[in-house]
């Protein structure tokens, strides 16, 4: 079944550590999203690419960092630069350029650090 | 700044009545807008949307109403069923960006 596959489903980091949350979709878009969800704050955009080899910074871009080596894969690292990394993240996929704007969703990883 | 705004973050509506989730938004530029729902622990799942050139969607139970000149939109869910209780998102886009920007969610519970 196409889909957006998300691991791990839970994590638990460290503080000072380095954390990589996979995303990997077999949908065949060429957009793809990374969303953080915090409490009453609804889903803020961490990054986005729209195309192989090409991202761009969110609105909450700041100790966070991404690829886009390969068309279904689309990593996020939560460093340790990011102040405040407990969340639940989302990662996202969408056919670029789509007029209705539909984004699927993975089912999400739950960081929390310790 | 928040560009996409739900200023409701709870809502409590009897089974079987109409349902009325509202959103507004800063930015006349978007040209599309999206409502999700979703559980706890779980992706939001897309639910409806509508194009700025529109005023109205419909889709079984769930009607999408756009007011482009007062930067509003509705959902409308009728009959409402229990499980309907979720977690509604309203979002907006601009085709030319690929980008969607999240409102912070309306929680809906349906009570028997």
């Amino acid at each position: 079944d196409g889909g957006i596959t998300q691991s791990p489903k839970y994590l638990f980091r460290k503080e000072g550590q380095n954390v990589t949350l996979s995303c990997e979709q077999n949908l065949n878009h060429d957009a793809m999203y990374w969303y953080r969800q915090d409490p009453g704050q609804g889903l803020r955009l961490i990054y986005y690419s729209q195309i192989v080899n090409d991202f761009q910074k969110g609105d909450i871009a700041e100790g966070y960092s991404v690829s886009r080596e390969k068309k279904e894969s689309f990593p996020l690292t939560v460093t340790s630069a990011q102040k405040n990394p407990t969340a639940f993240y989302l990662c996202a996929s969408s056919i670029a350029g789509s007029h209705t704007g539909e984004l699927f969703f993975g089912e999400g990883s739950r960081l929390t650090v310790l | 700044d928040q560009q996409v705004k739900q200023n409701s973050p709870s809502l409590s509506v009897q089974e079987g009545r109409i349902s009325i989730l509202n959103c507004d938004y800063t930015n006349s530029m978007f040209d599309y807008f999206l409502w999700y729902k979703k559980y706890p622990a779980e992706g939001p799942t897309f639910l409806i949307s509508i194009s700025s050139i529109k005023d109205k969607n419909e889709d079984g139970r769930f009607t999408v109403f756009l007011n482009k000149s007062a930067k509003h939109l509705s959902l409308h869910i009728v009959p409402s069923q229990p499980g309907d209780s979720a977690v509604y998102f309203c979002a907006a886009g601009y085709s030319s960006a690929s980008k969607i920007i999240f409102g912070s969610g309306t929680r809906l519970s349906i009570r028997p």
